[in-house]
């Protein structure tokens, strides 16, 4: 089953609008999180990792602004998208690590359409 | 920027037929190389995890080979089934970056009847 639950699957809301997405790890403690987008026949690229109880580290050109990220315990982290325009509309997926020599666990992934 | 590229982009077999992938990735600060099949409307699900060159790992069907040396790896699959139709994504890891995965394109593979 589902190790990595993702919040909402799809969200379509007008220009200005926060949205926030979850991220839960379900039957384990994450120690580390990872936040990706995926545009259009592009491969997913890392935006952030996120480490609970300590600040993301966000990947060069990404706004630490615009993309407010959480990590609150061990088993959730948030992603904040901050007055969304259409341009930040994509596919945004999260993944959850037990330890480093595992794999990571994905969740659904969440469609965002501003309009 | 690390260079990680998959072919072919897409693929379209018929049930039975055996196929094959590769992965290209840099050769130098290597950590590990994991595999990844996603299916349409699903979270991408592990296959491998590869950390040793000449890996060679297997489930089932599937199997993968890992070169570091030269910065490849390919993914087989025997007998193509529907099911396997999926879109299935290598990521490289390199040494000092904390697990952070960069995804090549992946592998678009059709198989039908």
């Amino acid at each position: 089953g589902a190790v990595v639950s993702q919040h909402p699957s799809w969200v379509i809301c007008k220009s200005g609008t926060s949205v926030k997405i979850e991220c839960r790890s379900l039957d384990f403690q994450a120690t580390t999180m990872f936040w990706y987008r995926q545009f259009p026949k592009q491969s997913l690229m890392l935006m952030a990792t996120s480490n609970e109880g300590s600040k993301a580290t966000y990947e060069q050109g990404v706004e630490k602004d615009k993309f407010l990220i959480n990590h609150a315990s061990l088993t959730l982290s948030t992603l904040t998208v901050t007055s969304a325009h259409p341009e930040d509309s994509s596919f945004y997926i999260c993944s959850a690590i037990r330890d480093r020599v595992q794999p990571q666990h994905f969740g659904d992934g969440t469609r965002l359409s501003i309009l | 920027i690390l260079n990680v590229e998959q072919s072919p982009q897409s693929l379209h077999v018929q049930e039975g037929d055996s196929t094959n992938f590769t992965c290209s990735f840099p050769s130098s600060n290597f950590y590990a190389l994991h595999w990844y099949r996603w299916e349409t409307a699903k979270s991408p699900e592990a296959l491998f995890v590869m950390t040793l060159n000449g890996d060679e790992k297997k489930k089932g069907r599937i199997s993968a080979t890992l070169n570091t040396k030269e910065g490849y790896s390919y993914l087989y699959i025997k007998g193509s089934q529907p099911e396997d139709s999926a879109t299935y994504l290598c990521a490289f890891i390199k040494a000092g970056t904390a697990s952070k995965l960069t995804f090549g394109t992946g592998t678009r593979l059709q198989v039908t009847l």
